[in-house]
């Protein structure tokens, strides 16, 4: 049973540049989630896809956008980087309706800085 | 605000001994209530889970929730060195969104 993979590991980005940050669900997961953790913080949701679709979104500007594909695997697409982009950023797939009782697989993250 | 509060810490505990680390939340439609522990550059790894006012305990740890008043708490009995990690308190929401606290930074002395 495969883990949850994010790509890349690391990547630095100039302010106002577009990122494309990849993610690839665990064996047997239907739903993804993407979050944002600033340094010294908690993570904050910015969406969650499930069939292909946003199923509930944070408080995070339009710039800010997903997608979902047929396998399951999910990009988040940042436009207009600014500085405060900066973190890193957690995919956690997860088995629609398992969520409540703590079923998601947290990838290791991307961390993206933005010069 | 959905909001979740812990203390940031650092809370240093002596090996062998009860750390007891707090939350609270302010949504009571909150459904479920996790703790996570988080080492430095690393992803979040569930510990405990709980749903229901009362006690659970699972090996070393205790988890705690009073929905009445919107706290949960997570207790490590025994701490060791390698328990030293910043555990962060995270809620489920009547969105089925995660809300999370900014973290406890925890430090167990040998």
């Amino acid at each position: 049973e495969t883990g949850v993979t994010q790509s890349p590991t690391h990547l630095i980005k100039t302010r106002g540049q577009q990122v494309t940050l990849r993610c690839s669900s665990q064996s047997g997961h239907n739903t993804v989630s993407w979050y944002q953790q600033a340094l010294g913080q908690g993570p904050q949701f910015i969406f969650q896809y499930y069939r292909e679709e946003e199923n509930g979104r944070g408080n995070f500007p339009p710039r800010f956008s997903g997608l979902q594909f047929p396998n399951y695997s999910s990009e988040l697409n940042v436009n207009a980087l600014e500085l405060d982009d900066s973190a890193l950023y957690l995919c956690a797939s997860s088995r629609w309706g398992q969520e409540v009782v703590g079923g998601y697989t947290f990838g290791s993250g991307t961390r993206l800085t933005v010069v | 605000q959905k909001e979740v509060e812990q203390n940031s810490g650092p809370l240093s505990v002596p090996e062998g001994a009860i750390a007891s680390l707090n939350c609270t939340y302010s949504d009571r439609g909150s459904q479920s209530f996790f703790w996570y522990r988080q080492y430095s550059g690393k992803s979040p790894e569930l510990i405990m889970f709980i749903y229901s006012n009362g006690d659970k305990e699972d090996g070393r740890f205790t988890a705690q929730l009073n929905k009445a008043s919107q706290y949960v708490s997570l207790l490590i009995r025994d701490s060791q060195p390698s328990d030293s990690a910043t555990y962060l308190c995270a809620v489920m929401d009547s969105n089925y969104q995660l809300i999370w606290g900014a973290g406890t930074k925890l430090i167990i002395k040998p």
